[in-house]
């Protein structure tokens, strides 16, 4: 156990739903990220969020809706999505923006989109 | 831009043997590397970071190295066991000041040890 969790664990959902992924870690960390792992691409990084504020935005589309109401959880609302968006989403987190440690990453939820 | 390679895609092996991954990357100018284990359908396991400045970390069987001049990073598995089947990623954190934050991924070794 890395001290970050992911719920939930596997989503399908459809075009037109709504849904939001929870990313959650308990080791007192002040930077959060959201990454992406497609089938056959390397991992991605989508989201940067240091002390709650977005620091970095990889050219990610709007219908993926990041939110961070505090250094301990992160948030991914996800509307309108697209089959080509299915993939294990990855949660990820580390003592303080800047710094050479390590990034603790959560076990992921695995979306598919219908 | 920085790329990460990793060479083989997949590594297929008898138990107890020893085996090398390779990791290479377009720009020498990082703060480190960091060598993940994946398994599947789970999330990443960090095994070494390797800071700029160091040319080797290790930590039981695991032993990582770096070139950094040639853009180039190795983690060696001895003594090779099932439980270390899995895949192996690298991933690089850019030496600049904006995008520090993001590691830069290969797509992996998928590592499979054969009782």
């Amino acid at each position: 156990e890395t001290g970050v969790t992911q719920t939930p664990r596997h989503l399908v959902m459809g075009m037109t739903n709504k849904k939001s992924l929870k990313c959650e870690q308990h080791l007192g960390h002040n930077a959060m990220y959201w990454y992406k792992q497609s089938a056959k691409k390397p991992l991605e990084l989508m989201f940067v969020y240091n002390f709650k504020e977005q620091t970095e935005n990889n050219s990610v589309p709007s219908r993926f809706s990041p939110e961070c109401p505090n250094s301990s959880h992160l948030f991914l609302h996800l509307h309108t999505l697209q089959p080509e968006d299915s993939a294990l989403y990855l949660c990820a987190s580390s003592p303080n923006p800047g710094d050479f440690y390590e990034q603790y990453f959560g076990p992921g939820t695995r979306l598919t989109v219908t | 831009k920085q790329e990460v390679t990793q060479i083989p895609a997949a590594l297929s092996v008898p138990e107890g043997e020893n085996l090398v991954l390779n990791c290479s990357f377009t720009d020498s100018a990082i703060y480190n590397l960091q060598w993940f284990r994946q398994d599947p359908g789970k999330g990443l396991t960090s095994l070494l970071l390797i800071q700029s400045s160091q040319r080797e970390q290790t930590s039981g069987r695991l032993n990582a190295s770096l070139d950094k001049s040639s853009g180039r990073s190795t983690l060696y598995i001895a003594a090779s066991q099932p439980g270390d089947s899995a895949t192996y990623l690298c991933a690089v954190r850019p030496g600049i000041i904006q995008g520090a934050q993001k590691l830069v991924f290969g797509q992996g070794t998928r590592l499979t040890i054969n009782p």
